[in-house]
């Protein structure tokens, strides 16, 4: 069983709809993080939780929302998706223990806006 | 500016051969620095280095970390084609706990 899932796993989408991306995980961790991969680009952070009430913006959080709606559901949302959102995002969680903390991925979500 | 650069960004080897894939870092606070294999789907944890000069070992795998010159390396030794992936290196910093900053990527093709 997954650990960490990722829904929808695909989603087309037109210029200025809004777009919702669920993540949930199992594993109990307190800390879970959304990233975006673009060829080349490796992966980039776009918001980080430490738990249900502390949320920060990553790296390229402009465009982008998010909801901690539990401890195991980290949702990401696009207000009015545009072309240069289309990537492969991931999601991942992490229990926060010091330097042996390690974060495991969800499977990722293909978006396109066209 | 925080920055983890792999390199190459991308290679083709044979079975059997082995390669060495490289990181270079530049930040604030190292903590650690991590290894992920990525298929096609989401990025698996292979290794993480926190201390200069001690190898980790998994298989073929084996990764050690340099911190006074602040990169690491991944060798795979005997390289199989279930080999080809992109590799990931990243490093977490102490600051806003958790986070890690990802490297470019090495793509790797192990022919038969």
């Amino acid at each position: 069983d997954a650990d960490v899932t990722q829904t929808p796993r695909n989603r087309i989408t037109k210029t200025g709809k809004r777009i919702m991306l669920e993540c949930s995980q199992t594993k109990g961790h307190d800390r879970m993080y959304w990233y975006r991969q673009d060829p080349g680009l490796g992966l980039q952070l776009i918001y980080y939780s430490f738990d249900v009430k502390d949320i920060n913006k990553g790296e390229i959080s402009d465009g982008y929302s998010v909801s901690r709606q539990a401890q195991a559901k980290f949702s990401l949302s696009l207000e009015s998706a545009i072309p240069n959102q289309t990537a492969l995002y991931f999601c991942a969680s992490s229990p926060g223990r010091g330097p042996t903390d390690t974060q495991y991925f969800g499977p990722g979500t293909r978006l396109t806006v066209l | 500016e925080d920055k983890v650069v792999q390199s190459p960004l991308s290679l083709v080897v044979h079975e059997g051969d082995t390669v060495t894939l490289n990181c270079s870092y530049e930040v604030t606070n190292f903590r650690s620095l991590l290894w992920y294999k990525q298929e096609k789907k989401a990025p698996t944890f292979l290794f993480m280095l926190t201390s200069s000069g001690i190898e980790k070992k998994s298989g073929r795998l084996s990764s050690i970390l340099d911190k006074k010159e602040l990169f690491s390396i991944l060798n795979i030794t005997a390289t199989q084609t279930g080999d080809s992936a992109v590799y990931l290196c990243a490093v977490r910093i102490y600051n806003q706990g958790g986070k890690l900053i990802f490297g470019q990527g090495t793509e790797l093709s192990v022919k038969p």
